[in-house]
C-alpha cells in the first residue's frame, strides 16, 4: 500500500496566524483526502483534492479557511488559516489503500494546538 | 447525513478476555471499514466488508457485516496488550471514497 509522509507532525501555533501542512505519498495517486480528528469526535471529512482542479469541500469547510494545493500526483497540502483556538485538533490526510478495495491509507497526522 | 453510532465508547479489560464492538447505522453502506489507531499515528485499515452477511477473519479479529448492511461488529478473541488503540468503523455510502467514521472505542487490554 501507499506510504504517506505527513508533516509537522505536531505544532503549537498563536491565533490569527496560519499552519500550512504537508503530505507527500510514495505512488502517484488520483485523489487525496484531508480529514480532522477532534478530541472525543469522530474524524471528519474536510475536502477531496484532484490534481489539476480546485479541491472540493465538505458542508462546513471553506477554501479560504482551508485552502488546499494539489500540484502534482504525489504531494498535496492543506493550510488552516487565521486560526482560533477552535481549530486544535489532530489533521489528517489519506489516500486509497491499493491492497484492498475501498480501504483507505492515513498519515501519521498533524496535531494542531492554536494558543 | 449519514450517521454511525459505535459502541462502547470506551472498553478496559483484562488480558485474555474477548470483547465486542458495535457499529450501527440507520443507513446503508456500500462497504464498510474497520481500522486501529494508536497514539500518534493515522489510522491503519483492519479490514473491509462489502457484501452483506459477510465474515471476515484476521487471527484472532472477527469482523461481521450486517445482511442489511447497516451495522456491523468486531469481535476479539483472548485479547492482548498489544490489541490496545483506538477502533473506529467507517461506512462508504453511494461515492464509495466518502467515509462516515464512528466516534471510536478506546480499548485497553491491561496484562
Amino acid at each position: 500500500s501507499a506510504v504517506i509522509s505527513q508533516k509537522p507532525s505536531r505544532d503549537i501555533c498563536q491565533r490569527g496566524t496560519s499552519l500550512t501542512i504537508q503530505c507527500q505519498v510514495d505512488s502517484q495517486v488520483t485523489m487525496m483526502f484531508w480529514y480532522r480528528q477532534q478530541p472525543g469526535q469522530s474524524l471528519t471529512l474536510i475536502a477531496t483534492a484532484n490534481q489539476g482542479s480546485e479541491a472540493t469541500y465538505e458542508s462546513g469547510f471553506v477554501i479560504d479557511k482551508f485552502p488546499i494545493s494539489r500540484p502534482n500526483l504525489t504531494f498535496s497540502t492543506l493550510t488552516v488559516s487565521n486560526m482560533s483556538p477552535e481549530d486544535s485538533s489532530i489533521y489528517l490526510c489519506s489516500v486509497e489503500d491499493t491492497r484492498e478495495a475501498y480501504g483507505y491509507t492515513f498519515g501519521s497526522g498533524t496535531r494542531l494546538t492554536v494558543v | 447525513t449519514q450517521l454511525l453510532e459505535q459502541s462502547p465508547q470506551f472498553l478496559s479489560i483484562q488480558e485474555g478476555e474477548n470483547l465486542t464492538v458495535y457499529c450501527n447505522s440507520s443507513s446503508v453502506f456500500s462497504s464498510l471499514q474497520w481500522y486501529r489507531q494508536e497514539p500518534g499515528e493515522g489510522p491503519v485499515l483492519l479490514v473491509t466488508v462489502v457484501t452483506g452477511g459477510e465474515v471476515k477473519k484476521l487471527k484472532r479479529l472477527t469482523f461481521q457485516f450486517g445482511d442489511a448492511r447497516k451495522d456491523s461488529s468486531l469481535h476479539i478473541t483472548a485479547a492482548q496488550p498489544g490489541d490496545t488503540g483506538l477502533y473506529l468503523c467507517a461506512g462508504a455510502g453511494g461515492s464509495n471514497y466518502k467515509l462516515t467514521f464512528g466516534k471510536g472505542t478506546l480499548l485497553t487490554v491491561n496484562p
